[in-house]
């Protein structure tokens, strides 16, 4: 199958630091990769859809201001947490979608965000 | 109301059982639905990929959707340690890559 690699796997950062995280599709263009947000014994949140060559497309609640997107070219996207503070701390996790189903079939391995 | 409900578990078998897991869902417009497994501290690995309503097998898992009751399943056989993860349901309305997810159901294996 396809892999999606996203680095740092994890990471820890000072209060006021902005720190980004990389979502690369390794053998595959995605036009679309999606960044999750997910709490411990909690589910993945959809925070927001990265688009390439546009804006990303923010799910309600979640402030553009502070988590930046950015979908530069077909195998890579990031997302920058700015101005982190100790409630960011979470598990970040990107996907991109499976040409054929349509959905995201492909997860990155995931980013412990840890701001202290 | 969450649109998809999950019991979180956490769920706990000896090996060798059949496991049932299972999620209901309230958005009648969903039309494909998953099962996806994660390991702690990874990422999610898709599983079961299901269009509509019925069963798909594949090895030792099914996945079953009835959509007129809204509620789908995963059932695995003859369960190994190394199933022990925590289990998420996701489902779409399209294709549109967007998916909402179940909370997940911690199971462990134990030899």
């Amino acid at each position: 199958g396809a892999v999606v690699s996203q680095h740092p796997s994890w990471v820890i950062c000072k209060s006021g630091t902005s720190v980004k995280i990389e979502c690369r599709s390794l053998d595959f263009q995605a036009t679309t990769m999606f960044w999750y947000r997910q709490f411990p014994k909690q589910s993945l949140m959809l925070m927001a859809t990265s688009n390439e060559g546009s804006k990303a497309t923010y799910e309600q609640g979640v402030e553009k201001d502070k988590f930046l997107i950015n979908h530069a070219s077909l195998t890579l996207s990031t997302l920058t947490v700015t101005s982190a503070h100790p409630e960011d701390s979470s598990f970040y996790i990107c996907s991109a979608p499976d040409r054929v189903l349509g959905t995201e079939a492909f997860f990155g391995q995931g980013t412990r965000l840890t701001v202290v | 109301q969450k649109e998809v409900e999950q019991d979180p578990g956490p769920l706990s078998v000896p090996e060798g059982a059949i496991v049932s897991l299972n999620c209901t869902y309230s958005n009648s417009a969903f039309q494909y639905f998953m099962w996806y497994r994660q390991y702690s501290r990874k990422g999610p690995e898709l599983l079961m990929y299901t269009y509509s309503s019925g069963n798909k097998e594949d090895g030792r898992f099914t996945a079953q959707v009835d959509k007129s009751s809204k509620y789908i399943s995963l059932f695995i056989r003859d369960s190994q340690p190394s199933d022990s993860a925590t289990y998420l349901c996701a489902m779409s309305v399209g294709n549109t890559g967007k998916l909402i997810f179940g909370q997940g159901t911690t199971l462990q294996v134990k030899p």
